[in-house]
């Protein structure tokens, strides 16, 4: 079964903090997301990989950054986290384009 | 900017009754997807749809897509309380982005 771990299900950080969400996938995807969910909004795409050291901006990328030094690995970085921040955010990977996306768990965060 | 609309946004119904969630956007996407999500887990998925005018049946759910490839519908017969969740459908586009409908809250009250 493909597996999608975050690292931490639930984080509470102060304004103004430097924040790293892991993500990592154990069946070698090509692609991987990260996406917020916030409630009657849906997912919104905040940025993807097809590809080592490669990244594209989604819907909602300010505020974001990413970095995926290894394939398995996709990391979500918030640079100056800020209240309007917080959030489920949710982790996929998926084999292609059109195939199923693997969702991890979610990281609820809480920015106080 | 594609959209796809899920309706309805909350429905909460007793345990045996019949349900539709819809799904509709104005753009037409290769293949349409329906996950469900419980509370504090990621989104897993239930079925893809491909061709237009496909259903496809999973025990008491139905899956259809519409013959322009705009629009789905899932039906449950006789809800259980175990059917409680968020249920969400992506479309897949030109490009190969999913793209998200906001979902459908649903409770099934024993």
């Amino acid at each position: 079964d493909v597996k999608v771990t975050q690292s931490s299900r639930y984080l509470v950080k102060r304004t103004g903090e430097k924040v790293f969400l892991e993500c990592v996938q154990d069946m070698d995807h090509e692609n991987m997301f990260w996406y917020r969910q916030d409630p009657g909004l849906g997912l919104r795409l905040i940025y993807f990989s097809y590809d080592v050291k490669m990244k594209e901006k989604g819907d909602i990328p300010e505020g974001y950054s990413v970095s995926r030094e290894k394939k398995e690995r996709f990391s979500l970085i918030l640079e100056s986290a800020s209240t309007n921040q917080t959030s489920m955010y949710l982790c996929a990977s998926s084999l292609g384009g059109r195939t199923e996306a693997f969702f991890g768990q979610g990281t609820r965060l809480t920015v106080v | 900017t594609q959209l796809l609309e899920q309706s309805p946004q909350f429905l909460s119904i007793q345990e045996g009754e019949n349900l539709t969630v819809y799904c509709n956007s104005s753009s037409v996407f290769s293949s349409l997807q329906w996950y469900r999500q419980e509370p504090g887990e990621g989104p897993v998925l239930l079925v893809t749809v491909v061709t237009g005018g496909e259903v496809k049946k999973l025990k008491r759910l139905t899956f259809q897509f519409g013959d322009a490839r705009k629009d789905s519908s899932l039906h449950i017969t006789a809800a259980q309380p175990g059917d409680t969740g968020l249920y969400l459908c992506a479309g897949v586009d030109s490009n190969y982005q999913l793209i998200w409908g906001a979902g459908t809250k649903l409770i099934i009250k024993p």
